[in-house]
């Protein structure tokens, strides 16, 4: 069975640019998390969706957003880039059947903003 | 705000020793904590998930415990292999309603053949 999957793996941008992100969940998980990892720090999350709706928004600017598709594949935009998104974002999935669930993570996409 | 924290930054071992390393977050109401391994620039797999009414978890040759009161996690790893080398990191699930995992800055092991 296959994993999380994330295109594309790396990705380079200029500042202003925006940038589409996407992720595939594992068959069967209606779940899908994003996270942005700084080099040296831990994971922050960024949003939750379930069911192709919000469910959860962490601290970031409206710069960012995202959406859920009826497949339950996920897209994250980045409007604006800045230097400061340069970034790996991560995307988890999850079965979305009940609380506490675990996440599985993807390989990540390696954002790089010049 | 839920905070993660995580000692030592970095820990260097020759193989074979056993060794421990610590999560401490500064608020109990958890639904569980879990512990990740992640190697150089790759994403995350998940090793052991603790819910918040278990004291601990094995699977080979690690054992996770939990002490929701005060706060603490630990992450033990028995008879320690070159292949161990990576960055653990501890994350906690709030009660919140979302998915959103708290994590430390992680734990850098390198393993000495």
């Amino acid at each position: 069975d296959a994993g999380v999957t994330q295109s594309p793996t790396h990705l380079i941008k200029t500042r202003g640019q925006q940038v589409t992100l996407r992720c595939s969940p594992i068959s069967g998980h209606k779940s899908v998390s994003w996270y942005q990892q700084v080099l040296g720090q831990g994971p922050q999350f960024i949003f939750q969706y379930y069911e192709k709706e919000e469910r959860g928004r962490g601290n970031f600017p409206d710069r960012f957003s995202a959406r859920q598709f009826p497949n339950y594949s996920s897209e994250l935009n980045v409007n604006a880039l800045l230097l400061g998104d340069s970034a790996l974002y991560l995307c988890a999935s999850s079965p979305g059947t009940g609380d506490g669930e675990t996440q599985y993570f993807g390989p990540g996409t390696r954002l790089l903003v010049l | 705000k839920q905070e993660v924290t995580q000692i030592p930054a970095a820990l260097s071992v020759p193989e074979g020793e056993n060794l421990v390393l610590n999560c401490s977050f500064t608020d109990s109401a958890i639904y569980n904590l879990q512990w990740f391994r992640q190697d150089p620039g790759k994403g995350l797999t998940s090793l052991l998930l603790i819910q918040s009414s278990q004291r601990e978890q094995t699977s080979g040759r690690l054992n996770a415990s939990l002490d929701k009161s005060s706060g603490r996690s630990t992450l033990y790893i028995a008879a320690s292999q070159p292949g161990d080398s990576a960055t653990y990191l501890c994350a906690v699930l709030g009660q919140t309603g979302a998915n959103n995992l708290f994590f430390g800055t992680g734990t850098r092991l390198t393993v000495i053949p």
